[in-house]
């Protein structure tokens, strides 16, 4: 089973704050994903990608900006932060190469901008 | 987005009662998952299929893409069942993009 996981797992900042969220997988796994999920609805999808240097927008990717450094590591940035952006954010990661898009999920990160 | 209807969205169970939970899709999906968000939070992979169904213990999933429906049972449930299930479909155009579900919020009771 894919290993995924996130840091930090609880993080506070202040209105217009730079927030950094952290994501590794040890897996080998091509592509990585990012979602929040907000109480009462299913998980959204932020950001994707399919490799190190790609990156690809998913269906909320308002005020968010993401980087894949390596294989291994994906990271999702706040330059502004807004207290709309407090939410549960999850990363997850799937190896599409073999033909299973089965996706793996980290513990998640919980973000409140206050 | 929308593409994913799931029901219901709460459920309470007594220990060694069994129920199912159902997501309804708006349009033909490849394949879905399901997960359990367990009481720290972590999202636990229950199923992941194409077709058909799948067993596991005492859950069980079934998938029919042409009737655009996916369903897992429970059965015989126990406490530590508790928790958010939610359904996640691909859709054909983009296998690596899910759509979920709302959740369903179980409650398994003494």
């Amino acid at each position: 089973e894919a290993a995924v996981t996130q840091s930090p797992r609880n993080k506070v900042t202040v209105t217009g704050g730079n927030v950094t969220l952290s994501c590794r997988q040890t897996n080998s796994h091509n592509y990585m994903y990012w979602y929040r999920q907000d109480t009462g609805h299913g998980l959204r999808l932020i950001h994707y990608s399919y490799g190190a240097g790609n990156l690809q927008i998913g269906d909320v990717p308002d005020g968010y900006k993401a980087t894949r450094t390596t294989q291994e590591d994906f990271f999702l940035l706040l330059e502004l932060a807004s207290p709309s952006q407090t939410s549960l954010y999850f990363c997850a990661s799937s190896d599409a190469l073999t033909g299973g898009y089965e996706q793996y999920f980290g513990p998640g990160t919980r973000l409140t901008v206050l | 987005g929308d593409q994913v209807e799931q029901s219901p969205s709460a459920l309470s169970l007594h220990e060694g009662t069994g129920s199912a939970l159902r997501c309804n899709f708006t349009t033909t999906m490849r394949a879905v998952q399901w997960f359990r968000k367990n009481s720290r939070g972590s999202l636990i992979n229950l199923f992941y299929l194409a077709s058909g169904t799948k067993e596991n213990g005492r859950l069980k999933s079934a998938f029919d893409s042409k009737e655009r429906y996916s369903t897992l049972h429970i059965r015989d449930a126990q406490l530590e069942d508790s928790g958010t299930y939610f359904c996640a479909a691909e859709v054909p155009s983009n296998y690596n993009v899910l759509y979920f579900g709302s959740g369903t919020k179980l409650t398994v009771e003494p």
